[in-house]
């Protein structure tokens, strides 16, 4: 079965330090990927997404992801993180092809001590 | 911009009431979906729908129906109101690449239905 696993429950990082997220999937073939973040009490806004191409991708924010095929990855990084970073963070993959549905991964909540 | 927006915000029935959720997008986005959002559950696909007049079940589907009469709106209604769907109910839409594949979804900021 297709499934996106977020192996942190809850992360907490210092501000300034770096950040980084894992997320992995389960599929047959690769899919897109995904990262998506939610503040409190408001919906997703998407972050980030990997179609094709360069494995490292740039996002809003600050962020980046990195797509490691032989991992099976897709990892969520920023070098210097910021108390508006907190936040819960999901990853999402969709197959390819044809009408397609985002399975999220649970999610990880992201603290950032002073 | 609107985007998707969902209505009402906040809803609180009783066991065994009725409602409907409206989600409206401006987007023109062929896909939309309902997902319910549950601590430590991530989010999890109720039903989807591919193109005005057609709908299909998604990972939680009991308890719940859906209608696409019209392409902007995606109705999401529960018949009978249980405790256990008490959640944070998610719309989204998406557009297709033309070649068969989909792109990333936008949220509505969402609906929180207590179910007492």
């Amino acid at each position: 079965a297709q499934s996106v696993t977020q192996p942190d429950i809850h992360i907490t990082v210092s501000e300034g330090a770096s950040l980084e997220l894992r997320c992995n999937y389960s599929y047959g073939a690769t899919p897109y990927l995904f990262w998506y973040v939610q503040s409190p009490g408001q919906g997703l806004q998407l972050l980030l997404k990997y179609f094709s191409g360069d494995t490292l991708v740039q996002g809003i924010k600050g962020f980046e992801a990195e797509f490691k095929r032989s991992q099976s990855s897709f990892n969520l990084r920023k070098p210097s993180v910021h108390w508006s970073d907190a936040a819960e963070y999901f990853c999402a993959a969709a197959p390819r092809g044809g009408y397609s549905t985002l399975t999220f991964g649970k999610g990880t909540m992201l603290l950032v001590s002073p | 911009n609107a985007g998707v927006t969902q209505t009402p915000k906040f809803r609180v029935l009783k066991t065994g009431q009725s409602m409907t959720l409206l989600c409206a997008q401006d987007m023109n986005h062929e896909y939309m979906y309902w997902y319910r959002q549950d601590p430590g559950m991530g989010l999890r696909l109720i039903h989807y729908s591919v193109g005005e007049g057609t709908t299909a079940k998604g990972e939680v589907p009991d308890g719940y129906n859906v209608s696409r009469l019209k392409k902007q709106n995606f109705l999401l209604g529960l018949e009978s109101a249980a405790p256990s769907q008490t959640s944070v109910y998610f719309c989204a839409s998406s557009y297709s690449t033309g070649r068969g594949g989909n792109t990333e979804a936008f949220f509505g900021q969402g609906t929180r239905l207590t179910v007492v």
